[in-house]
């Protein structure tokens, strides 16, 4: 069974400055993709960045960007230049095509940011 | 603006009610899904649906059931609501992923909070 884990509950970073989220899963396939969603406080859930294991160049969104170790079984965000409207939870999710269009998440990071 | 739209963002139930929370689609996706979030255990898979009538049990299914009738609406049932089932429920849509196109993004509902007395 494929697993996703966060091992960081909480993070607060003051503003502008950088964090990084960690994320480690579990599969043995060698085909599938990765994902960070963000949810505001107002609960909606939305697409933060995608990863494909097929391809070796980190994903890069605006600041948003990740450091993916496919040996590792490693995937985390780093967010730069952090902005009060980045507070909110983040999930870590893994899917495959062999997986069936499931997607698994993990337990979250709730991030805080400070001014 | 593509949109999930669940019909209720907070449900206050007994013990022993029957419970439908519903979900609606416009974007013509072939896939919908059902998740609880809990504190400390993320989004579980309740129930999948990849075309109208078609379902899947998720990780979760116990005490839960689905109906999906129309491809744009997806229902969760609560057959006999309990205290544990107190939860955010949320529900999700892609289109069917396809090995040309890899693995599509999720669409997500903005919740519904239930709470079960």
């Amino acid at each position: 069974a494929q697993t996703v884990t966060q091992s960081q509950p909480e993070m607060s970073v003051q503003e502008a400055e950088t964090v990084t989220l960690s994320c480690t899963y579990d599969t043995s396939e060698n085909n599938y993709y990765l994902f960070w969603y963000k949810q505001p406080p107002s609960r909606q859930m939305i697409l933060v960045i995608r990863q494909e294991a097929y391809k070796q160049q980190n994903a890069t969104e605006n600041r948003f960007s990740v450091n993916f170790q496919k040996a590792a079984k490693s995937f985390s965000l780093k967010i730069s230049d952090s902005q009060l409207g980045d507070t909110a939870m983040y999930f870590c999710a893994f899917t495959s095509l062999e997986y069936g269009n499931k997607l698994v998440f993990g337990a979250g990071t709730i991030l805080r940011v400070k001014s | 603006d593509v949109k999930v739209t669940q019909s209720s963002r907070y449900l206050v139930k007994r013990t022993g009610e029957k419970v439908f929370l519903e979900c609606v689609q416009d974007m013509d996706h072939e896939n919908m899904f059902w998740y609880r979030q809990d504190p400390g255990l993320g989004l579980r898979l309740i129930y999948f649906s990849y075309d109208v009538k078609m379902k899947e049990k998720g990780d979760i299914p116990e005490g839960y059931s689905v109906s999906r009738e129309k491809k744009e609406r997806f229902s969760l049932i609560l057959e006999s609501a309990s205290t544990n089932q107190t939860s955010m429920y949320l529900c999700a849509s892609k289109l069917r992923d396809r090995i040309y196109s890899g693995a599509n993004v999720l669409t997500f509902g903005a919740g519904s909070r239930l709470t079960v007395l």
